[in-house]
């Protein structure tokens, strides 16, 4: 069974700095990997998805990045804002396209 | 605009009383799925559905039913919820067959058993 774990479950950076959030997966088997941003008390709101035959997908300020074959991604944010804080997850959708299995997320406050 | 709904949002009841929370998608996708939340555990996919009247279960299904009779709308039903249903629900949908359509989701139902 798959397993996502990102890691650090929580980070706080001051407004400005770039960071990078991980994820990682135990099976390379996977149609593809997204990242998710949720406010609290909210839905997920899609950010990013990788197909599992890309390497990259940039929006604005956000950067995937997948290396199926170790099994990583990251998440990069640039010059980040006090507007970022918020808890990311990224999940990732199995082969048979059925099933998805989701990060247990990373809590990211930006301080101002 | 396209948007997945569920409803309520809220829900507080107590052990053993029948319940249903609807989701409906506008946006034509054939696959729909429900989750639930809990601190430390993450998203957990309880059941999901390819297209209508073909559903399969996900890790966590036991204690819940549910059915795909129309394309749009996706019911999950506790017949007789327990507090370890307490929890965060979503629902959420995508186009099936195509990999690289992402997954949209509900706002989430915050259920309470008592």
């Amino acid at each position: 069974k798959q397993e996502v774990t990102q890691i650090p479950a929580a980070l706080s950076v001051p407004e400005g700095e770039n960071l990078v959030l991980n994820c990682s997966f135990t099976d390379s088997a996977i149609y593809n990997l997204q990242w998710f941003r949720q406010d609290p008390g909210k839905g997920l709101t899609s950010l990013l998805l990788i197909q599992s035959s890309q390497r990259e997908q940039t929006s604005g300020r956000l950067n995937a990045s997948l290396d199926k074959s170790s099994g990583r991604s990251t998440l990069y944010i640039a010059a980040s804002q006090p507007g970022d804080s918020a808890t990311y997850l990224c999940a990732v959708r199995v082969n048979t396209g059925n099933q998805f299995y989701f990060g247990t997320g990373t809590s990211l406050t930006v301080i101002p | 605009e396209a948007q997945v709904t569920q409803n309520p949002r809220y829900l507080i009841t107590v052990t053993g009383k029948k319940l249903t929370v609807t989701c409906s998608q506008n946006m034509n996708h054939e696959y729909m799925s429900w989750y639930r939340q809990d601190p430390g555990l993450g998203l957990r996919q309880i059941y999901y559905s390819m297209n209508v009247e073909v559903t399969d279960k996900g890790d966590v299904p036991e204690g819940y039913k549910v059915s795909r009779k129309e394309k749009r709308n996706f019911p999950l039903i506790l017949e007789s919820p327990s507090p370890n249903q307490t929890s965060l629900y979503f629902c959420a949908s995508s186009l099936s067959g195509y990999p690289y359509s992402p997954l949209h989701f509900g706002n989430g139902t915050r259920l309470t058993v008592t």
